[in-house]
């Protein structure tokens, strides 16, 4: 199975402030993914992060909002800009290896 | 779209007793993956059966099996001698195949084992 390590656990921030979370998987994978889980909510991919170029974003998730770096094929970060309370959520990050998807712990938002 | 619905928000049972979670969807796809994901408290989202639509016979992984009704688009979990540590959030899932990594999930299902 995959490994895929997350860099915050958890972290708590004002609003206006912005966070970049760290992902880092054990094999190359061509794409990896992002996604968000809201309070009691399911998970909703926001972007999917292409080595060598621009992620691709989701209906409803934007790149001023979320940017995504992919500088090689083991490591991705998803920055959340200008965060407001209602971007209190938990972010995972994601593989897909042998045609089983794997996910990361997950880091834990707060915006006060 | 694909839409995955799970219509139980909580269910319970008891330890050493059986379980069935209901998972139903809608595409228009022919082949795609199923899966059957548990979050327990940790949050850690861990895979817990895969069905690939092609396949006729249901997956199986030890005490987890599924019932996989491709025509009625139904893809429930059943759980045989529920155990304490069975005790976490069930998402159901959906994924087209291809290189791709977009799941669609359902809303979850809360399961408690009860001793």
């Amino acid at each position: 199975s995959a490994v895929i390590s997350q860099k915050p656990s958890r972290d708590i921030c004002q609003r206006g402030t912005s966070l970049t979370i760290q992902c880092q998987v054990d094999s190359q994978v061509t794409m990896m993914f992002w996604y968000r889980q809201q309070p009691g909510q399911s998970l909703t991919l926001i972007a999917t992060a292409n080595q060598g170029s621009e992620a691709t974003y989701e209906s409803g998730f934007v790149i001023d909002k979320f940017p995504i770096s992919r500088p090689n094929l083991t490591f991705s970060t998803l920055t959340v800009s200008n965060m407001s309370p209602e971007d209190s959520s938990i972010y995972l990050c994601s593989q897909v290896w042998n045609n089983e998807q794997f996910f990361g712990p997950g880091t834990r938002l707060t915006v006060l | 779209a694909q839409t995955v619905t799970q219509s139980q928000p909580e269910m319970s049972v008891q330890e050493a007793e059986t379980v069935t979670l209901s998972c139903t969807y809608d595409t228009s796809e022919n082949n795609y993956y199923l899966f059957w994901y548990k979050q327990p408290p940790s949050r850690q989202m861990i895979l817990v059966i895969r069905q690939e639509a092609y396949k006729q016979q249901n997956a199986t992984e030890n005490r987890f099996s599924v019932n996989f009704q491709k025509a009625a688009k139904s893809f429930s979990l059943k759980i045989s001698d529920s155990q304490l540590g069975d005790t976490a959030m069930y998402f159901c899932a959906f994924r087209r195949s291809g290189n791709t990594g977009k799941l669609i999930f359902g809303q979850g299902t809360t399961l408690q084992v009860k001793p």
